[in-house]
């Protein structure tokens, strides 16, 4: 069955970098772009990043570009963000989701999530 | 604020019809199929329609959605307990080349 597996949440002091990772299985990984959306703690869902199934495009939400970059591994089955110049307001959990060919946009799989806390 | 916009709330009654709106513009509701999401408290997001009122394995009939210019809507029929929840748009803006959830809809039901 198809599993999404993040990692490497934690406390984090302002400025400072954090890298998060996805373990991807049970799915023709290399088949599908992936996602990182995020939810603060009890706000609403908000997209970080998105990455195609070959890794040759990206992109980002405006609050985040030029500090957060996503990259993938079709041979290990991962998809990572790295969060440099973190803020208080990137205290969130982050999670990963799997968006399949053809959906148009749709996460059909979340990972629980890694929560992440920017604080001094 | 949300380029998308949701009620931030909404309830109904057991059996009851119940609808969620989620506004946009051209650049996003307008050139692109919305998808919506469930989560439910301490869980994450629920692919509940997606690419023209499809429905992943196991979603219910009950949900549907509609479109219309540069809004969208979800449909909730047959309103049950286990619905109460938060509901979530979602679309990709050709303009700003990222996605946008709406800010969530808290649905009640009495």
């Amino acid at each position: 069955q198809v599993q999404l597996v993040e990692s490497g949440g934690g406390v984090v002091q302002p400025g400072r970098s954090l890298r998060l990772s996805c373990a991807a299985s049970g799915f023709s990984f290399s088949s599908s772009a992936m996602h990182w959306v995020r939810q603060a703690p009890g706000k609403g869902l908000e997209w970080v990043s998105m990455i195609w199934f070959d890794g040759s495009n990206t992109y980002y939400a405006d609050s985040v570009k030029g500090r957060f970059t996503i990259s993938r591994d079709n041979s290990k089955n991962t998809v990572d963000l790295q969060m440099n110049s973190l803020r208080a307001e990137d205290t969130a959990v982050y999670h990963c989701a799997r968006d399949p060919p053809s959906s148009g946009y749709a996460f059909d799989y979340w990972g629980q999530g890694t929560l992440v806390t920017v604080s001094s | 604020q949300s380029v998308l916009t949701q009620p931030p709330s909404a309830s109904g009654t057991p059996g009851q019809r119940v609808t969620i709106s989620c506004s946009g513009s051209s650049s996003n509701i307008g050139s692109n199929t919305v998808n919506w999401y469930q989560q439910l408290p301490g869980t994450a997001p629920k692919l509940l329609i997606y690419n023209n009122n499809q429905r992943p394995s196991g979603v219910p009939d009950r949900f549907s959605d509609s479109k219309s210019g540069t809004s969208a809507s979800l449909a909730i029929s047959g309103l049950q307990s286990e619905d109460e929840a938060d509901y979530y748009c979602a679309t990709w803006d050709d303009s700003l080349k990222t996605l946008l959830f709406g800010g969530g809809t808290k649905l009640t039901v009495l």
